[in-house]
C-alpha cells in the first residue's frame, strides 16, 4: 500500500451532479489536506483536518464539502460544481500540525472535469 | 505579505548538464523553505528543505541553500538524467501558520536524453 491512497483517479461530472472523492493514509498520521492544483498557478489549500477537527476552511465555496470521520480517511464532497472547478484534487497529510517544518505526504490526486 | 516566484518553465537540458532552478521570495519572520518534485501523473513529495538561514538542504543529488541576504532558494544539480524529468515547485512556511505553506507557481523540467 502506498502512503496516501486517492480515489477515483479520474473524475468527469456534469453541473448537477453529486459525487464524492476518497482519501486514505496509511502512515499513522494525524493531520490531512486538500489542495487544489490548477495548471500554471501556485497549489491552493483548501481545508485542514487536525485530529478529524477542521483547522482551516479557506474561503472555499460551499459546493466543497468535507469530511473526516477519523485520522486516516477524508472525503470531499461536490456537488453543483463549475466548469471553472476542473482541476487535479490532492489529498496529503502529515504527522501533526507541531512545526513550520512538517513534511507533506501527497496522493496522486484526482484528475476533476466539471462539464 | 509572503509570496514565492520561481522561474518560468519549461526548461529544457540534456542529459549530464548542470541545472539551476530559481527561487525567490518574500516573507515576513523567519519561514522554512522547502522543494517539492511532482513525476508524472504522481502527486508532490518532499526533495528537500532547509530551516534556517545558511542551511543547505540535499537529497539524491540536488542541493539548495537557504540565502536570507538574497532571499532566494535556487534549486541545483550538477548533472541531470532523464529520470529528473518533473515539475518542481518551491514553498515557504507562513511565520504564523504551522500549516499554510506559500507555493511557487512550478517549474517544469525536461531532460533529454
Amino acid at each position: 500500500e502506498t502512503g496516501v491512497t486517492q480515489t477515483p483517479r479520474h473524475l468527469v461530472m456534469g453541473m448537477t451532479n453529486k459525487k464524492s472523492l476518497k482519501c486514505e493514509q496509511h502512515l499513522g498520521h494525524n493531520a490531512m489536506y486538500w489542495y487544489k492544483q490548477s495548471a500554471k498557478k501556485p497549489l491552493e489549500l483548501m481545508f485542514v483536518y487536525s485530529l478529524e477537527e477542521r483547522v482551516e476552511n479557506n474561503s472555499v465555496p460551499s459546493r466543497f464539502s468535507p469530511e473526516c470521520p477519523n485520522s486516516s480517511h477524508l472525503f470531499l464532497h461536490l456537488h453543483t460544481l463549475q466548469p471553472e472547478d476542473s482541476a487535479l484534487y490532492l489529498c496529503a497529510s502529515s504527522q501533526g500540525l507541531r512545526s513550520r517544518s512538517e513534511k507533506l505526504f501527497f496522493g496522486s490526486g484526482t484528475q476533476l472535469s466539471v462539464l | 505579505g509572503n509570496s514565492v516566484t520561481q522561474m518560468e518553465g519549461p526548461v529544457t537540458l540534456s542529459e549530464e548538464a548542470f541545472l539551476t532552478i530559481n527561487c525567490t521570495y518574500t516573507a515576513t519572520g523567519y519561514p522554512s523553505l522547502f522543494w517539492y518534485v511532482q513525476y508524472p501523473g504522481e502527486g508532490l513529495q518532499l526533495l528537500l528543505k532547509a530551516t534556517k538561514a545558511d542551511d543547505k538542504g540535499s537529497n539524491k543529488g540536488f542541493e539548495a541553500t537557504y540565502r536570507k541576504e538574497t532571499t532566494s532558494f535556487h534549486l541545483e544539480k550538477g548533472s541531470v538524467q532523464v529520470s529528473d524529468s518533473a515539475v518542481y515547485f518551491c514553498a515557504l512556511s507562513r511565520a504564523d501558520s504551522n500549516y499554510q505553506l506559500i507555493w511557487g507557481a512550478g517549474t517544469k523540467l525536461i531532460i533529454k536524453p
